[in-house]
């Protein structure tokens, strides 16, 4: 079983729709947790961190269940420049805080 | 502010020929890594430095791959001798210790026919 795992994709949405992309990670000594996004032909960047008391920045909402080991981002009132890749990222004291990333979810959003 | 920097953005080799990749991190950064992403199988850790010294590389393929880092504003990803399978985006990244919040450079998009 792969360390990090997410959703297929890819998600096609029209403009102004809520989306939610889900994650799930199998070590449980698994510590940080990021979501990173990453547009076509560029390099990833990181979009946020995810805590435990789950988090927003704007239009962008984390979760984090530590007991189902499973993170989550919701994007409300999707906007065009939304459209990438979405890659879930974890990371342990015990990988020497090695970051270990889900092979990632395409989203297009549709005018 | 310079980000991250890699060259060449592009190479295109022929199998058994040696490449080397370059990288140079952002000013200040102690912690440097080098990713290969491919459709396959994602984003996948090299290896990776911490004050210029290897820490881990058990992401390293193969004894083709070698990597150095001389100081701390430079280092290179080297594969000797290419293969096709080799072909893959090679990114390169920093950040001010382990911890911290990686910055990924453009990447450099090797094609090994």
């Amino acid at each position: 079983r792969k360390e990090v795992e997410q959703d297929p994709g890819p998600f096609n949405v029209p403009e102004g729709a809520t989306v939610a992309f889900n994650c799930t990670y199998s070590n449980s000594a698994s510590q940080s947790f990021f979501w990173y996004r990453q547009d076509c032909r560029k390099e990833p960047k990181l979009l946020m961190s995810v805590y435990s008391s789950g988090n927003e920045d704007g239009r962008f909402t984390a979760q984090l269940n530590r007991a189902s080991q499973y993170i989550s981002l919701l994007i409300r009132d999707s906007k065009l420049s939304d459209s990438a890749t979405y890659l879930c990222v974890v990371t342990r004291v015990s990988s020497n805080y090695k970051l270990t990333f889900g092979k990632g979810t395409l989203l297009t959003v549709n005018p | 502010d310079a980000g991250v920097i890699q060259s060449p953005r592009h190479e295109v080799t022929e199998m058994g020929q040696e490449v080397t990749l370059r990288c140079k991190p952002i000013s200040g950064h102690n912690s440097l890594f080098w990713y290969r992403q491919t459709m396959m199988r994602g984003l996948e850790l090299l290896i990776y430095f911490n004050n210029n010294v290897p820490i881990d590389d058990s992401g390293m393929p193969e004894d083709r791959f070698s990597a150095k880092m001389p100081n701390a504003s430079f280092s290179t990803l080297k594969i000797q001798p290419s293969e096709p399978r080799d072909s893959a985006v090679y990114f390169c990244a920093s950040s001010l210790n382990r911890q911290e919040t990686q910055y990924f450079g453009p990447g450099t998009r090797l094609l090994v026919l």
